[in-house]
């Protein structure tokens, strides 16, 4: 198993530019979740899914879209990039059941580091 | 909201010395789980809290659930260089919220 991979590793985009965060994992995982990481603020969670076809904002949505059409794939789009968006982006995985994904392991990709200028 | 503070933000230790990280939520927690996050790596899941004055041990590192399952810590004896990286708690519910993380440095 590959786990959970994520491209690209760094990014540089200008402000104003769009671009899609690509996350995939075979483990048939139905939670995946993006977090952005920023110095001294820990991991804040930006969307979520549940299952394919269904989506849902976290703490800090405002700035991007995402959308879930099959298992294993949740990319994270920028729609018009700004400066505060340069962060390191992380997204995560997690099986589900019934007792939710809060009693089970995250497993994390390798992160993409984006820069907005 | 919930809130969950983690205390320090940063800890300075020298190889040998104890170090100990905490997690406190203004709301009882369903269970609570803990991870490490090397420099320049992803965080990578350590245990899982779900009973009530649950401790755990993994051979350095103690891990405690409270009683009121309102709080957590761990606690690492002799830290050793490869403990150096950032620690987060991660409380429940559906958007999974992190603490902020407590960051270790070791001087040799």
């Amino acid at each position: 198993n590959a786990g959970v991979t994520q491209t690209p590793k760094f990014q540089v985009l200008k402000t104003g530019q769009s671009m899609t965060l690509q996350c995939a994992q075979d483990m048939n995982h139905e939670y995946m979740s993006w977090y952005r990481q920023d110095p001294g603020m820990g991991l804040r969670l930006i969307h979520y899914s549940v299952g394919a076809g269904i989506t849902d904002q976290g703490e800090v949505p405002n700035g991007y879209n995402v959308s879930r059409s099959t298992t294993e794939d949740f990319p994270l789009r920028l729609l018009s990039a700004a400066p505060s968006q340069t962060s390191v982006y992380f997204c995560a995985s997690s099986t589900l059941f019934h007792t939710g994904p809060d009693y089970y392991e995250q497993y994390f990709g390798p992160g993409t580091r984006l820069t907005v200028t | 909201g919930q809130q969950v503070m983690q205390i320090p933000q940063y800890q300075h230790v020298q190889e040998g010395e104890d170090f100990t990280t905490y997690c406190n939520s203004s709301t009882t927690l369903s269970n609570i789980q803990w991870y490490k996050q090397r420099p320049g790596g992803h965080p990578v899941f350590l245990i899982q809290l779900v009973k009530s004055g649950e401790v755990k041990k993994q051979k350095r590192l103690t891990f405690q659930f409270g009683e009121a399952k309102k709080n957590s810590s761990l606690h690492i004896t002799a830290t050793q260089t490869t403990d150096v990286g950032t620690y987060f708690c991660r409380f429940g519910n559906e958007k999974l919220t992190f603490g902020t993380g407590t960051r270790l440095t070791i001087i040799p």
